[in-house]
């Protein structure tokens, strides 16, 4: 596509529940990327995924937070057992090889 | 662990005023250095970036930056700004050495009034 989409847009749930996150990365860019932004602050990284694996998971807060992205392309945040705090903008970007990160629009996620 | 920090949250200027937003970070080697915007109701894009060569670098909209290792900054300036160019504006640093993860600064709202 000509950008990276995110979906949903807006995802509001309660606590306690798990939710799940999308992220279609541009075509052809191996790299792709979650970040977490909360109120105020700059993007958090999350985790890098370079191909299929997770080249790097440091980002991720704890046990309750997972990402896939089984075939290369599309990731999906896994988020179980939310909490209030989880309560933020997940951002996803993707890249080709050398390239600055191109950002998607970003899911809301609201944890009543 | 790498830190940005990003010393003015929130300024406002009138249109054709100078801008200039500090930038800061905290690891000693050799770094990959980025300016994000965000526009109002819109995604995160890259203004500019700075991976090696000449230190100062343009970007887009006549923005520009300039890096001073020995200062450990990447200040982004303007010499006019212009109303369209009320955002909320990241700094950002990538390790080099097989390191991918990008640490944003917090961020500096940026109010142009006309």
């Amino acid at each position: 596509g000509a950008g990276v989409s995110q979906t949903p847009s807006n995802k509001v749930t309660e606590k306690g529940k798990y939710v799940e996150l999308r992220c279609d990365p541009i075509s052809g860019h191996t790299a792709l990327y979650w970040y977490r932004q909360s109120l105020g602050q700059g993007p958090e990284f999350l985790i890098y995924f370079q191909g299929t694996g997770a080249a790097d998971d440091s980002g991720l807060p704890n046990d309750r937070f997972f990402a896939v992205r089984p075939e290369g392309s599309v990731s999906t945040l896994k988020i179980q057992r939310t909490e209030r705090g989880d309560s933020a903008v997940y951002l996803c970007a993707s890249s080709s090889q050398g390239q600055p990160k191109v950002f998607g629009p970003g899911t809301r996620l609201t944890v009543l | 662990a790498q830190s940005v920090s990003q010393h003015n949250h929130h300024v406002i200027l009138s249109e054709a005023a100078s801008l200039e937003l500090g930038c800061n970070y905290s690891y000693g080697g050799t770094v990959n250095l980025f300016w994000y915007v965000q526009y109002p109701g819109q995604h995160l894009q890259l203004l500019l970036k700075y991976f090696s060569g000449d230190p100062l670098v343009k970007g887009i909209k006549g923005f520009e930056a300039e890096f001073i290792k020995s200062k450990f900054s990447f200040n982004l300036r303007k010499p006019s700004v212009q109303w369209s160019d009320t955002a909320e504006y990241f700094c950002a640093v990538m390790r080099l050495g097989g390191y991918q993860k990008v640490t944003f600064g917090t961020g500096t709202k940026l109010q142009v009034i006309p």
